[in-house]
This record gives structure tokens, sequence and C-alpha cells, in this order.
């Protein structure tokens, strides 16, 4: 079966410092691989897909950047967060059949407090 | 600018009743319809997807989808006081489109 793993659980970084967050996916081969950001009070919003490795669309500009080093890991970076990054950070993983998307499965998520 | 459209709530109903929770999408494209639950500082999880006009039974679970008026909704019989999360529509388009679009959720209160 399919597993997804994202950590840290829980991240305090003062303003101004980077950040990675990394995910993986087993059991599964060429997923789609999203990232996705839940502010306070505020719906998920989809930050960057990725199809394939290398493969990286980006769905609001801001100081996020994502990689696709392998196939199942999917990285999210910033080099100076600001405070208005703060809030749940979510991988999920996917497929397409045909032109259709099938559903995204999410990992345990990754709460960023920027201070 | 796609949009999925949800009550926020809080939707309160007792334990036993029938939850029902709506959900409107502003993409006639649309193709495929989800339904995630999510507690209080935890993940969405999948509980029900709907790709056909009509309804989808999976327990006391049942999704109710019509393309032509683009709404969505989710029924919860027989509420639990565990079933207390919030909920979350979500919808893809088709044609090669790779993302979820997602609803801010409709929190629901199961009161014992």
């Amino acid at each position: 079966s399919q597993t997804i793993h994202q950590w840290p659980a829980t991240l305090v970084q003062p303003v101004g410092s980077p950040l990675s967050l990394e995910c993986t996916v087993e059991g599964t081969s060429n997923p789609n691989l999203y990232w996705y950001r839940q502010a306070a009070g505020r719906g998920l919003q989809l930050l960057f897909y990725s199809v394939g490795i290398g493969q990286i669309s980006s769905e609001v500009p801001q100081n996020l950047s994502a990689s696709r080093p392998q196939d199942r890991q999917f990285i999210l970076s910033s080099k100076k967060l600001l405070l208005s990054d703060s809030g749940f950070y979510l991988c999920a993983w996917g497929f397409s059949l045909g032109q259709m998307n099938t559903e995204a499965f999410f990992g345990q998520g990754t709460r960023l407090t920027v201070v | 600018q796609k949009e999925v459209e949800q009550n926020s709530g809080p939707l309160s109903v007792p334990e036993g009743a029938i939850a029902s929770l709506n959900c409107t999408y502003s993409d006639r494209g649309s193709q495929s319809f989800f339904w995630y639950r999510q507690y209080s500082g935890k993940s969405p999880e999948l509980i029900m997807f709907i790709y056909s006009n009509g309804d989808k039974e999976d327990g006391r679970f049942t999704a109710q989808l019509n393309k032509a008026s683009q709404y969505v909704s989710l029924l919860i019989r027989d509420s639990q006081p565990s079933d207390s999360a919030t909920y979350l529509c979500a919808v893809t388009s088709g044609a090669g489109s790779y993302q979820l679009t997602f609803g801010k959720g409709t929190k629901l209160s199961v009161i014992p």
C-alpha cells in the first residue's frame, strides 16, 4: 500500500531564516505530487505541483520554491521566511487517469510558525 | 478563476440525525468531485468521491452530484459525535488539469 511521509510535524522559525520541508511517497511510482498551504481560517491553497522529476508548476508567486530531485521526493524551500509564511503545509500525492485526476492523499502536515 | 463555495457553518446536528453538507462550483468543465474530512489540527482524509450525476452511497455517507446545477452534496446518516470535523469539498477539471480546487470547508458539530 502507498504511504506518504512528511516532516517535521511542527516548526518554529525566525523571520528571514531558510526553510526546507521534505515529503516522500512509498509504494507507488511516478505520482503527481502537491504542496498545499492552509492558513488559519482559510482554505487549502495549492502552492506547487509536479507531474515528474524536475517538473514543477507554481500556482502562487511568492518567496517559496519546490523541487523534485527523485520520483517520490518533493521538497518545499525558502531562502528567507516571512511572517505571512506561517501556516499548515501539506504534501499530497495522486494520479492522473487519462485526462482525469484521481483524489489526492495527504501527509500528516507541518505546522510552521514564523516568529 | 475556478471557485468552490461552501457554507462555513458551524452546522450543528443532534446525534443520530442526518447532516447535509453542500458545495457549489464555478467551473462547468469540472469532472471529479471529492469530500474530505479534516479533524482539528490534522490533515484532510478522503471519505468520498463521485464522478457521475446522481447518488453514491458508502456506509453512512451519500454523495450527490448535479452537474447541471453545479452542485455536490454530502449526507451523513446517523451522525455521531466522532463525525464532528470540518468537511472540505474539492473539485478537479478535466483536460489535463492536475490540481484539486478546495472549498474553505464546513464545520460540523454533532451534539450528543
